[in-house]
């Protein structure tokens, strides 16, 4: 069935440097796809998305990567700040209406001083 | 400034009680769903719902069950709380439509606790 997964459950980085989370998901049918960040003790936030017909999208210090030949989708954060520490996890819509997502299981991002 | 709002924060009950978690939305949205969250696990849908009195089950919707009596509120019910019932509970709602940009509007998590 569809599922989408992180590579790494954890990854710390030194304020300042860039950081890049990682994530696989499985349908190769999906064309939507969502980032979010959750920070402690709150619910997840979007960041940015994506759709399949793109490769690439840029926010603000955000962006974020898809490489549909391998299923795979990534998030760059330029110049990482304190308050980028939280679980960031992708979504990857499964009915391609945009109403129903299935979520993978997060990383931790820690900011070092 | 729009809002998923889940009445508590955390919870904590005993084995064997009925648990309401309660979920309200101020945006008008059509859908709204209730995910449980647990570490290395994600986030799991438990009940959804398109509409008023209308429910679909999730993934994991084995003890649970939910009601939608009104479009901005969305109840989740345990009828008999379990130890592996503890775990953070997210209501998200979005917007009907072809294709509903931005994903969910989540609340902030319910944590519950069952002992």
């Amino acid at each position: 069935g569809e599922s989408v997964g992180l590579h790494l459950p954890t990854l710390s980085v030194q304020e300042g440097d860039n950081s890049i989370i990682n994530c696989a998901y499985s349908n190769s049918a999906s064309d939507y796809f969502i980032w979010y960040k959750q920070e402690s003790g709150k619910g997840p936030q979007f960041i940015i998305d994506i759709r399949s017909n793109m490769d690439k999208r840029q926010g603000q210090r955000v962006t974020v990567l898809l490489n549909k030949t391998v299923k795979h989708l990534s998030l760059q954060i330029a110049a990482t700040q304190p308050g980028d520490s939280a679980v960031y996890f992708c979504a990857e819509n499964i009915d391609n209406y945009g109403q129903n997502f299935v979520f993978g299981p997060g990383t931790r991002l820690s900011v070092l001083p | 400034d729009v809002k998923v709002t889940q009445s508590s924060r955390y919870l904590v009950k005993r084995t064997g009680e009925k648990v309401f978690l309660e979920c309200v939305q101020d945006m008008d949205h059509e859908n709204m769903f209730w995910y449980r969250q647990d570490p290395g696990l994600g986030l799991r849908l438990i009940y959804f719902s398109y509409d008023v009195k209308m429910k679909e089950k999730g993934d994991i919707p084995e003890g649970y069950s939910v009601s939608r009596e009104k479009k901005e509120r969305f109840s989740l019910i345990l009828e008999s709380a379990s130890t592996n019932q503890t775990s953070m509970y997210l209501c998200a709602s979005t917007p009907i439509g072809v294709p509903s940009l931005y994903g969910y509007t989540f609340g902030s998590g319910t944590r519950l606790t069952v002992v």
